[in-house]
């Protein structure tokens, strides 16, 4: 049970767009269509952004999209806004088990 | 409104046992799959426990698996993570999601507000 990979920050100046990388292996990010994001501000619970790789729940602003290529998803916020600046996590359905990628800072600039 | 207050956390001595509480509310619970995610002071995210709607599927960490047991109570819209045989490692702020499914492929769309298990001597 490898935690994904993912880099640890990420920037862009406001109106950027900025894409996040989270990378698994055939057995989870690859295997699955059930890659999830997560956005983290500091001292809060977690927030879902993006499921099933591209889909995003009610209320999550369109600049954040999802995709997925082979083993490695992505996460591309556009027109960078301020409140983007948190911490975002990747997650991969992995069969029995669920992963979480180690975390990226995101510093709006 | 979906809410989610996870309780029984505290200061524990390794090697002690602690269990863990969510009281789920604004859902029908029993339609949908339940999990722990931890969180380690100033770390990431960890998966730590998955139930499906009825409990016929359960998953664990390798990192807790045959110390953590997890459980939940359909007529009391209630989960729980028996902890045994704390380590130190263990010390991180617990959260109680909801699954967007019924067994335990989905995400988390809502999460509680943790509690703190801290384990040491």
């Amino acid at each position: 049970q490898s935690a994904l990979t993912q880099p640890p920050s990420a920037s862009g100046s406001p109106g950027q767009s900025v894409t996040i990388s989270c990378t698994g292996t055939s057995s989870d990010v690859g295997g699955y269509n059930y890659v999830s994001w997560y956005q983290q501000h500091p001292g809060k619970a977690p927030k879902l952004m993006i499921y099933e790789v591209s889909k995003r729940p009610s209320g999550v602003p369109d600049r954040f999209s999802g995709s997925k290529s082979g083993n490695t998803a992505s996460l591309t916020v556009s027109g960078l806004q301020a409140e983007d600046e948190a911490d975002y996590y990747c997650s991969s359905y992995a069969g029995s088990n669920i992963l979480f990628g180690g975390g990226t800072k995101l510093t709006v600039l | 409104e979906v809410q989610l207050v996870e309780s029984g956390g505290g200061l524990v001595q390794p090697g002690r046992s602690l269990r863990l509480s969510c009281a789920a509310s604004g859902f029908t619970f029993d339609d949908y799959a339940m999990h722990w995610v931890r969180q380690a002071p100033g770390k990431g995210l960890e998966w730590v426990s998955g139930i499906s709607w009825n409990s016929g599927s359960i998953g664990y960490a390798d990192s807790v698996k045959g110390r953590f047991t997890i459980s939940r109570d359909n007529a009391k819209n209630s989960l729980y993570l028996q902890m045994n045989s704390l380590r130190a490692e263990d010390t991180a702020l617990y959260y109680c999601a909801k699954s967007t499914h019924y067994d335990s492929s989905g995400s988390f769309d809502y999460w509680g507000q943790g509690t703190l298990v801290t384990v040491s001597s």
